[in-house]
């Protein structure tokens, strides 16, 4: 069975500063790897995806995650968080390039301060 | 395109009753999702379309889940005789297999059972 966990709940960071939510993934075959942000009232918005090749890949907002396939891994990173980036972000996995159910994780709630 | 829409954003009802969400896809996407989302978790799915024919059914959807998409465009999900606990939001994805790649999310329904 697939599975995600997302061990951070909450994580609050000062405007400025470096940003990394950490994500567990189990799948059973080719993993297609997805980041989304919610935030209040708004609907899920995809930040990246990983599908295959470049381990490192980019996404929008300034947003980037590393796939590391020994540790099941797939963080998000931001090397300069802005007071927008506060929202809810969901970790996901599903097969067949995400053309089939999403496994969500729990979420991190990122809240940033000043 | 106008991205995935969802009506009635908001629904109070009562337990007992039946509740009806109506779901459009983003014009060319073949496939159409349902997931749930609970407070403080991330999206579970329900059920996924590839044009008019049901692919996948979580076990979550009880019998008292249905739902369809009848010409391959819109979608309806209906509950029958909600519980308190189906009170959530829930979700509706569509992507497009030839080319996209990604679950493009409507805002949500949020379905609070009194």
């Amino acid at each position: 069975a697939q599975s995600v966990t997302q061990p951070d709940i909450h994580i609050t960071v000062s405007e400025g500063a470096s940003l990394e939510l950490r994500c567990n993934y189990s799948y059973g075959a080719t993993p297609y790897l997805f980041w989304y942000v919610q935030s209040p009232g708004q609907g899920l918005q995809l930040l990246l995806k990983y599908f295959s090749g470049d381990t490192l890949v980019q996404g929008i907002k300034g947003f980037e995650a590393e796939f590391k396939r020994s540790q099941s891994s797939f963080n998000l990173r931001k090397p300069s968080v802005h007071w927008s980036d506060a929202a809810e972000y969901f970790c996901a996995v599903g097969g067949n390039f995400g053309n089939e159910k999403l496994t969500f994780g729990t979420g991190t709630r990122l809240t940033i301060i000043p | 395109d106008t991205g995935v829409s969802q009506n009635p954003r908001h629904k109070i009802t009562k337990r007992g009753q039946n509740v009806t969400f109506r779901c459009d896809p983003i014009s060319e996407h073949n496939r159409l999702y349902w997931y749930r989302q609970t407070l403080g978790q991330g999206p579970e799915f329900l059920t996924y379309f590839q044009n008019e024919a049901q692919l996948e059914k979580s076990r979550l959807l009880s019998d008292r889940f249905s739902a369809e998409r009848p010409k391959g465009s819109f979608s309806t999900l209906e509950i029958q005789r909600t519980e308190q606990g189906d009170s959530a939001m829930y979700l509706c994805a569509s992507s497009w297999t030839v080319e996209s790649y990604e679950q493009y999310f409507g805002p949500g329904t949020r379905l609070t059972v009194t």
